[in-house]
């Protein structure tokens, strides 16, 4: 089945410093990619996405390459910040008969201090 | 725009007793969605409306639960006899379209079952 693999938290960092998080995932086929953010007392939305091999996402600092030879999505940040201590989720969409269907990892917990 | 709204925002039951939980989707998404987020399990996928086709059950954990979406706008997802195992944050979310299309997170239901 599918099924999605993330570096297991909490993750506590300094203001400033270099964030990765790592996601790997298991599918048959090609998935889309993605990376969904928790802020503290609020909903999930999405933080950025990749839909094929080699495709990188992007949004508020953040990327993500889709790696299909190691598959892999691993999010970066080159220095974070406060406000960006929330927990986060990779998940991905199968395609085929999983369409539209997210597969979420267990959420990393990150927590930023200045 | 207003986004996905979710009512009630908490509830308390007591085991065996029927819930009802609602979700009032982004005007114009055709896809709807219900996941369940719980300590144990982390975010599951539970039921997926596209438009008029038949829902994709596939997710939901037994016969007790159910959804359903009325006029292709609201969803309710019923519960019936409770357990203390179904205690979990239930997400709707919608998108435009079915597929790797962003999904809109409500702010969820806590639903407790004492």
């Amino acid at each position: 089945g599918n099924s999605v693999t993330q570096m297991e938290g909490p993750v506590t960092l300094s203001e400033e410093a270099f964030l990765t998080i790592n996601c790997t995932y298991t599918a048959t086929g090609y998935p889309s990619l993605f990376w969904y953010v928790q802020y503290p007392g609020e909903g999930l939305q999405l933080l950025l996405k990749a839909t094929k091999a080699d495709d990188k996402g992007s949004n508020k600092g953040f990327e993500a390459t889709y790696r299909k030879e190691t598959t892999s999505f691993h999010l970066e940040k080159g220095s974070v910040q406060v406000s960006d201590s929330a927990v986060y989720f990779c998940a991905l969409d199968a395609g085929g008969t999983s369409y539209g269907k997210l597969t979420f990892g267990q959420g990393t917990i990150l927590t930023v201090h200045p | 725009g207003a986004g996905v709204s979710q009512s009630p925002s908490n509830k308390v039951t007591e085991k065996g007793k029927d819930v009802e939980l609602r979700c009032d989707p982004i005007s114009g998404h055709t896809a709807l969605y219900w996941y369940r987020q719980s300590l144990g399990q982390g975010l599951e996928f539970l039921i997926y409306f596209q438009g008029n086709s038949a829902p994709d059950k596939s997710g939901l954990p037994s016969d007790r639960f159910s959804a359903e979406r009325t006029g292709g706008s609201v969803s309710t997802l019923t519960i019936q006899r409770t357990q203390q195992e179904d205690s979990a944050v239930y997400l709707c979310a919608t998108a435009p379209e079915g597929g790797p299309d962003t999904q809109y997170f409500g702010p969820g239901t806590r639903l407790t079952v004492l």
